[in-house]
């Protein structure tokens, strides 16, 4: 099994419609992430999470909101989808002194 | 705010050819540094990365780093390249007071290296 796993895979839903995207990780890491990635723009963060009470925001986070259900467990919603959230979304763990575990990606299409 | 360039939006290579992927960052002090590959589909995958210490980090799959401070820049090097190169790269800093990046990475917008047979 991977370490960082993401559901769905792959995503299409309609404009203002609610959607969650999961991830669950077996590293046993504290910290957790939720990146956006548009063509030629990189990697964007959109919320961390330290541990179940501490939710920060990063520099895209309007839109978006996370929960994290359990160490192992940070999901993303999007509450009424739009087009332009249409992205590839990753999530990723860390811990000091190592770089950080990427999931697969969940590529998701607003319509 | 730190900031991270990639000057090379593509770069193509004939296999077997050396590399080098450049990497230079704004920041007040030396930030940690990362690289990583995306292969097609796939989630970035650590090649490397420098905290301290010796300028030249090794990699996964051949590949090595030299951080100069001087330059600020961290380019990204293999001596031959295979087929199985072509990938998109990534620069990434993180902030040393924050353990490395943990209030997040702030990663280049990538070079896309095409393998010419």
């Amino acid at each position: 099994d991977a370490d960082v796993t993401q559901t769905p895979r792959n995503r299409i839903t309609k404009t203002g419609k609610r959607i969650m995207l999961e991830c669950s990780q077996t590293k046993g890491h504290d910290r957790m992430y939720w990146y956006r990635q548009d063509p030629g723009l990189g990697l964007q963060l959109i919320y961390y999470s330290f541990d179940v009470k501490d939710i920060n925001k990063g520099e895209i986070s309007d839109g978006y909101s996370v929960s994290r259900q359990a160490q192992a467990k940070f999901s993303l919603s999007l509450e009424s989808a739009i087009p332009n959230q249409t992205a590839l979304y990753f999530c990723a763990t860390s811990a000091t002194g190592y770089g950080y575990t990427f999931g697969s990606g969940t590529r998701l299409t607003v319509v | 705010a730190q900031s991270v360039t990639q000057p090379d939006i593509h770069i193509t290579v004939s296999e077997g050819a050396s590399l080098e992927l450049r990497c230079n960052y704004s920041y007040g002090a030396t930030p940690y540094l990362f690289w990583y590959v995306q292969s097609p589909g796939q989630g970035l995958q650590l090649l490397l990365k420098y905290f301290s210490g010796d300028t030249l980090v090794q990699g996964i799959k051949g590949f090595e780093a030299e951080f100069k401070r001087s330059q600020s820049s961290f380019n990204l090097r293999k001596p031959s390249v295979h087929w199985s190169d072509a990938a998109e790269y990534f620069c990434a800093v993180g902030d040393p007071s924050s353990g490395g990046g943990a209030d997040g990475l702030t990663f280049g917008k990538g070079t896309h290296l095409i393998i010419q047979p």
